[in-house]
């Protein structure tokens, strides 16, 4: 199992451009979820996904940031447009929902720098 | 709303002291319980997981946890610490549906 992926790795853009990150949940997880890591505020939830919908996404900092899973194997993460504080760490994480034993696999993260 | 408490944000340790991370949370009712580890410019790894059973439990490295429910901890420890250990550990709760909560993480440095 190659784990969760995470696309792109790295990525440098420029103040006022759209940032899209892509996640590659581990096959047959139903839940996928959307961190930020910062020094400042550490890691936080953005939002998570329950068997492709939406759930909880009241980590999400504003109107500017949007996330989508189109199917059970794909999931994005879309910053519109992108301003410098935006720069962190964005992991991905996936899980097989079953009950309370739900252990969350973390992708490698994309490390975004808004310039 | 539940939280978890990381009490030490930044430990420094020579290499074969032993360690110990302190973790706290705050709810009342059936919990499962997580230490991850994040070495420099990584991502997060499982060290060892709690759900049920035996509350002291083992994980990878020789890293070990205790949960103790009177005092809402899980800490976690290591006899014997070496270089490669410095990393940020979090602890992290699991209450119900999929959402973990994080602590803030502990910085740790071992010095060779």
């Amino acid at each position: 199992d190659a784990g969760v992926i995470q696309s792109p790795r790295h990525e440098v853009t420029e103040m006022g451009q759209e940032v899209t990150l892509r996640c590659k949940p581990i096959s047959g997880h139903n839940s996928l979820f959307w961190y930020r890591q910062t020094m400042m505020r550490g890691l936080e939830l953005l939002i998570y996904f329950n068997n492709n919908v939406p759930i909880d996404d009241s980590g999400m900092p504003e109107d500017r940031f949007s996330a989508k899973m189109p199917n059970a194997s794909f999931s994005t993460l879309k910053i519109q447009p992108s301003e410098p504080r935006d720069s962190a760490v964005y992991f991905c994480a996936s899980s097989l929902a079953r009950r309370l034993h739900n252990e969350q696999f973390f992708g490698p993260g994309t490390r975004l720098t808004v310039l | 709303a539940q939280s978890v408490s990381q009490h030490n944000h930044h430990v420094i340790l020579s290499e074969a002291a032993s360690l110990e991370l302190g973790c706290n949370y705050s709810y009342g009712g059936t919990v499962n319980l997580f230490w991850y580890v994040q070495y420099p410019g990584q991502h997060l790894q499982l060290l060892l997981k709690y759900f049920s059973g035996d509350p002291l439990v083992k994980g990878i490295k020789g890293f070990e946890a205790e949960f103790i429910k009177s005092k809402f901890s899980f800490n976690l420890r290591k006899p014997s610490v070496q270089w490669s250990d410095t990393a940020e550990y979090f602890c992290a709760v699991l209450i119900a549906g999929n959402m973990l909560t994080f602590g803030g993480g502990t910085r740790l440095m071992v010095k060779p």
